[in-house]
């Protein structure tokens, strides 16, 4: 079975600022591993996805990823955020034969000015 | 392109009513995903189909869920009937292909549900 850790409910951060978001895994086979974001009353919206290849995965907005299979850990990063990256971020996890995707509980960035 | 377009947007029913949600997919993709999203929670799959057909529904509450996808495309999805706990975001995705794992799905705006 396939499990996802947000291992942060809320992140604050000022304006400007570095953030990590942390992301850890559990799975027996090999998986895809996805960040998205969700902002209020809208759907979700892929930030970006690993799926083999370099362990450095760049997405939209700024955020890159890092795979890191030793600590089965996806942590997502942004050097610099925006008042606009105020949003609910989820980490996913989906097998190779299925579509199916795990989520995370999710993590709220809060970016103040 | 149009993304996935979902209706309605908000929903107010009282314990033991029906409701149902529709979803219509981006052109051409093949398969579609219902999830349902509870507050302070991240989404849980309920059903998958690719084309016509259900690949998974392991998560669906079949007592009172149930749920189509006619000529394979558009998608409905129905409870009957609903419980308070039912309360919670419906959202609707839907990817390209045979919706293996390593494809991207696009979500559609939700439907907010709130049970009585």
């Amino acid at each position: 079975a396939q499990s996802v850790t947000q291992l942060d409910s809320q992140v604050p951060v000022f304006e400007e600022a570095p953030v990590e978001l942390r992301c850890n895994y559990s799975s027996s086979v090999s998986v895809y591993l996805f960040w998205y974001v969700q902002y209020p009353n809208q759907g979700l919206q892929l930030l970006l996805k690993y799926l083999s290849g370099s362990t450095l995965v760049k997405g939209i907005n700024g955020f890159e990823a890092e795979f890191n299979k030793s600590q089965t850990s996806f942590h997502l990063r942004k050097p610099s955020v925006h008042i606009s990256d105020t949003a609910e971020y989820f980490c996913a996890v989906s097998g190779s034969n299925t579509g199916k995707l795990i989520f995370g509980q999710g993590t709220t960035l809060q970016v103040k000015p | 392109e149009a993304g996935v377009a979902q209706s309605p947007r908000y929903k107010i029913i009282e314990k033991r009513q029906s409701v149902a949600f529709w979803c219509n997919p981006i052109s051409g993709h093949a398969t579609l995903y219902w999830y349902q999203q509870i507050l302070g929670q991240g989404p849980k799959l309920l059903i998958q189909f690719q084309n016509n057909g259900v690949v998974d529904d392991s998560q669906l509450p079949k007592d009172r869920f149930s749920a189509e996808r006619l000529k394979g495309v558009d998608s409905t999805l129905k409870i009957q009937p609903a419980k308070l706990e039912d309360s919670a975001v419906y959202l609707c995705a839907s990817s390209l292909g045979g919706g293996v794992g390593r494809e991207t799905q696009y979500f559609g705006p939700g439907t907010r549900l709130l049970v009585l």
